[in-house]
This record gives C-alpha cells, sequence and structure tokens, in this order.
C-alpha cells in the first residue's frame, strides 16, 4: 500500500507567518505534487517535483514555494502567509513502482490551513 | 496548457437511479482520463480510468465513456447507493508525454443519493 502522509491535519496562521507543509511517501515514487482544494474550484495545482530538487510551476504558484531534498519527502512553503491562502493543501505522489500505473496519484489526507 | 470542465457541480439523485457526470477537456493531446472520488473527509482516490485508445470501460457499477473528436468523457453510476454520495473529479493528462504525470482537474462535482 502506497502510504503518503502530511505533516498536520488541522493548521492555524497568522498573516506574515513562515508556513511549512510537508509531505512523505514511502512508495519510492518520482513524481509529487502539492494541490490546494477550493469548494467549486476543484484541485488546483501549486508545484510539482518529478526528481529530487527537480521542480516545476503548476496552475497557480504564486505565493508558494517548495523544496524537494529527498526522494520521499515534499515541502511547501508559504514565505508569508495571507488570508487568501486559507484552503485545503493535498499532496499526491504517482511513478512506476508497485503495481499501480504512472499516472495513478495517491493523495495524503490533507492539511487544512487557516490564516487568521 | 489543459482546461477541463466539469458538469454538473452537484447531483441530487434517490437510491437507485443512475448519474452521469459530464467533462470536456481542450488538449488534444490528453489521451489519460481518470476519475478520483472523495468521500467526506477523506482523500480522493482512484476509481476508474479510461485510455484514448478504447470508447468505454466498464467496472461493475461504474462505467467511463470517451469520445475523443468531442473532446470529452463522462462517467456512469448506475444503481446508485447511499455510499456513492462524494464529490467526483474528473482529470485528463498526455501520459507518456513530457507531463511527468501531472493531470489537470476539473471542478468536481457534488454527488448525493437519498435513501
Amino acid at each position: 500500500d502506497v502510504k503518503v502522509t502530511q505533516s498536520s491535519r488541522y493548521l492555524v496562521k497568522r498573516t506574515g507567518e513562515k508556513v511549512f507543509l510537508e509531505c512523505v511517501q514511502d512508495m519510492d515514487h518520482e513524481n509529487m505534487f502539492w494541490y490546494r482544494q477550493d469548494p467549486g474550484l476543484g484541485l488546483r495545482l501549486i508545484y510539482f517535483s518529478y526528481d529530487v530538487k527537480m521542480k516545476e510551476k503548476g496552475d497557480i504558484p504564486e505565493g508558494y514555494s517548495v523544496s524537494r531534498e529527498k526522494k520521499e519527502r515534499f515541502s511547501l512553503i508559504l514565505e508569508s502567509a495571507s488570508t487568501n491562502q486559507t484552503s485545503m493543501y493535498l499532496c499526491a505522489t504517482s511513478g512506476t513502482s508497485g503495481t499501480s500505473s504512472y499516472n495513478e496519484q495517491f493523495f495524503g489526507p490533507g492539511t487544512r490551513l487557516t490564516v487568521l | 496548457g489543459e482546461n477541463v470542465e466539469q458538469h454538473p457541480s452537484t447531483l441530487s439523485v434517490q437510491e437507485g437511479d443512475s448519474a452521469v457526470i459530464k467533462c470536456t477537456y481542450s488538449d488534444s493531446a490528453s489521451n489519460y482520463f481518470p476519475w478520483y472520488k472523495q468521500e467526506l473527509g477523506k482523500r480522493p482516490q482512484l476509481i476508474i480510468d479510461i485510455r484514448s485508445n478504447v470508447g468505454e470501460k466498464k467496472d461493475q457499477r461504474i462505467a467511463v465513456t470517451l469520445n475523443k473528436t468531442a473532446k470529452h468523457f463522462s462517467l456512469h453510476i448506475t444503481e446508485t447507493q447511499p455510499e456513492d454520495s462524494a464529490v467526483y473529479f474528473c482529470a485528463a493528462t498526455d501520459a507518456g508525454g513530457t507531463s511527468y504525470g501531472k493531470l489537470t482537474f476539473g471542478q468536481g462535482t457534488i454527488l448525493t443519493v437519498h435513501p
């Protein structure tokens, strides 16, 4: 079973704070993704990474950065949190290991971030 | 880039009825179309997918159809049950290209099945 974990289920931060969200996977997957989920807007891709130290912007990268120093770990960073970044953040992974198809994404449980 | 539109945004049916959710995509290079189900408070999970070399795929009570010419695909759920109540997301990608597994998701459909 693919295990994808996220550092927190719920997080409350203040405007201007630096926020770190961490995602860890144990399936040796090459690809990792960060999405935000808002009602009526679906899953919007913030950043993704296809290898260690490699990162690509998704559809809504503004206000975010990412770090992937190790294959199993992908961090999302909000340099200066703002109220419009209040959302559910979901991490996902995919790759060639295991019996799943390369394109099947496995999601973490999500982090509900509130910025006050 | 790819753009995926999903309709309806909410769908309410009686138990035993059928439910249909439709998606359109913009990029003719897309060739892989998965559907994810997200139950309340849980993570999205893949329930069925289809590749562009087939027009229909079934798995028990769920089926997906694809019309490449019109660039749309649909999820069909027959004999709905209360446990089918969830948010459903469609997605599209050019699998095997330089997408690195990246998916473009639709806006989601909240399906409610009333007992």
